[in-house]
């Protein structure tokens, strides 16, 4: 069965420090792989994605993320974290197969950023 | 640009009654998915359109339906409400099949007593 875990519920981390913030997927095929964050009473927003090509992908808020693919893993990172980035993270992977664009997302972790 | 909007933000229903949910895409997007997010978990997949056909679908039963019109605003109609059904439902349009992120409207919270 195809599905993104993220072990962590929750991640705390001091403002200026680095977080990370992981997603291991099982998907058959080459995945397409997405970061998004909700803010509260919101909707998703977009943050990186990793189609094809370098590993190391960067995206908006001077968030990245690592692609592993013999660890199936598609860890956020960000060098220096900041309060504002507090907020729910959300791994999801688009399987590779089927030609259309449903996402599989992970249940969601939780980043706490202390001042 | 607009973005992708729902609406209603908020809903309240009563079990058993029907209520419909509604969502303009992004402009430039014509495929417009719908996703279920019960309380403190993942967005779960209902259903896709594109080209008003459903395209593919989710693990949720016949109750959940949907319709997608020429101009590529969606509906999304759910029957004989359960007390289970109340979420947050989360629009998300996208370029066709083209491997583009899909932008996400700000949510419907729907609440069946």
């Amino acid at each position: 069965a195809q599905s993104v875990a993220q072990p962590e519920d929750q991640v705390n981390v001091a403002e200026g420090n680095p977080l990370t913030v992981k997603c291991t997927y099982s998907v058959s095929g080459n995945p397409y792989l997405f970061w998004y964050v909700q803010y509260p009473n919101r909707g998703l927003q977009f943050l990186l994605k990793y189609i094809t090509g370098d590993n190391l992908v960067k995206g908006s808020y001077g968030f990245e993320a690592e692609f592993n693919k013999s660890q199936t893993s598609f860890h956020l990172k960000k060098p220096s974290a900041l309060v504002s980035d507090s907020a729910l993270y959300f791994c999801a992977v688009r399987p590779s197969s089927g030609g259309y664009n449903k996402l599989i997302f992970g249940a969601g972790t939780r980043l706490a950023v202390h001042p | 640009d607009a973005g992708v909007t729902q609406s209603p933000t908020h809903l309240i229903k009563t079990r058993g009654q029907q209520v419909t949910l509604r969502c303009s895409p992004k402009s430039g997007h014509d495929t417009v998915s719908w996703y279920q997010q019960a309380l403190g978990q993942g967005p779960q997949f209902i259903f896709q359109y594109y080209e008003e056909e459903e395209r593919q679908r989710g693990n949720f039963p016949d109750r959940f339906s949907g319709h997608q019109f020429p101009n590529y605003s969606s509906e999304l109609n759910v029957n004989a409400l359960l007390l289970g059904d109340s979420a947050l439902y989360l629009c998300a349009s996208s370029r066709g099949r083209a491997n583009t992120e899909a932008f996400f409207g700000q949510g419907t919270r729907l609440t069946v007593v």
